[in-house]
């Protein structure tokens, strides 16, 4: 499976725009970037996936880079509930390997 | 559909017990996937079946734990015999086809697991 980077913990105010940034230079063409997001004591919970173009749907967007080594994560307004932890996954060999993810707390 | 069931949500038993988890993917389904949540070592994977057989349980740590699915809405995990080490959130997924062919998986509430 291809490696991710994340940062391991991040803030963000509610009401604004959260970016969390992912690293996976070891793509493969054919390989999808997945974004889970775990909050506490939950099961994970699927966000949103893509390939080579950016993605939007009803929870966040996903800009992915032209080269795809990396993509960023985009909640437009963040809000107390999406305090989580959010993970970014390259699949292949058809599971998901978590690795730490990124904490985001939004704060009041 | 009411998602992926897992039962119970919380066990408590002494060591050297049998623990037996149970999951109810969503109907249609194909694939499941039992993982196993620490602290120390985060969200592993476990096993995963697809179409009811076991395709790949190099996670399992060891003898102790064994995973079945008799059919295609019910799988089980067991340990036996528990040990304390074995405490942690088993969580249950499913998918609707090969997650690498642009599908998504569905978690469980997850299994409370402790040994005491």
């Amino acid at each position: 499976d291809a490696k991710t980077t994340q940062p391991t913990s991040m803030d963000c105010a509610e009401g604004r725009a959260a970016n969390l940034p992912c690293n996976h230079s070891t793509i493969s063409g054919n390989e999808y970037v997945y974004w889970y997001r775990q909050i506490h004591s939950q099961g994970p919970q699927y966000i949103i996936h893509g390939l080579k173009n950016n993605e939007t749907n009803e929870m966040a967007s996903l800009i992915i880079t032209e080269d795809r080594k990396s993509s960023t994560l985009i909640l437009p307004h963040a809000t107390l509930r999406d305090t989580a932890v959010y993970y970014c996954i390259v699949i292949s060999g058809s599971r998901l390997t978590f690795g730490e993810g990124t904490q985001l707390t939004v704060n009041p | 559909d009411a998602g992926v069931i897992q039962s119970p949500r919380h066990e408590v038993t002494e060591m050297g017990q049998e623990v037996t988890l149970r999951c109810k993917p969503i109907s249609g389904h194909d694939y499941l996937f039992w993982y196993r949540q620490t602290m120390m070592r985060g969200l592993e994977l476990l096993i995963y079946f697809n179409n009811n057989v076991p395709i790949d349980d190099s996670g399992m740590p060891e003898d102790r734990f064994s995973a079945k699915m008799p059919n295609a809405s019910f799988s089980t995990l067991k340990i036996q015999p528990s040990e304390p080490r074995d405490s942690a959130v088993y969580f249950c997924a499913s998918s609707l086809a090969d997650l690498v062919v642009n599908t998504e998986a569905f978690f469980g509430q997850g299994t409370r697991l402790t040994v005491v």
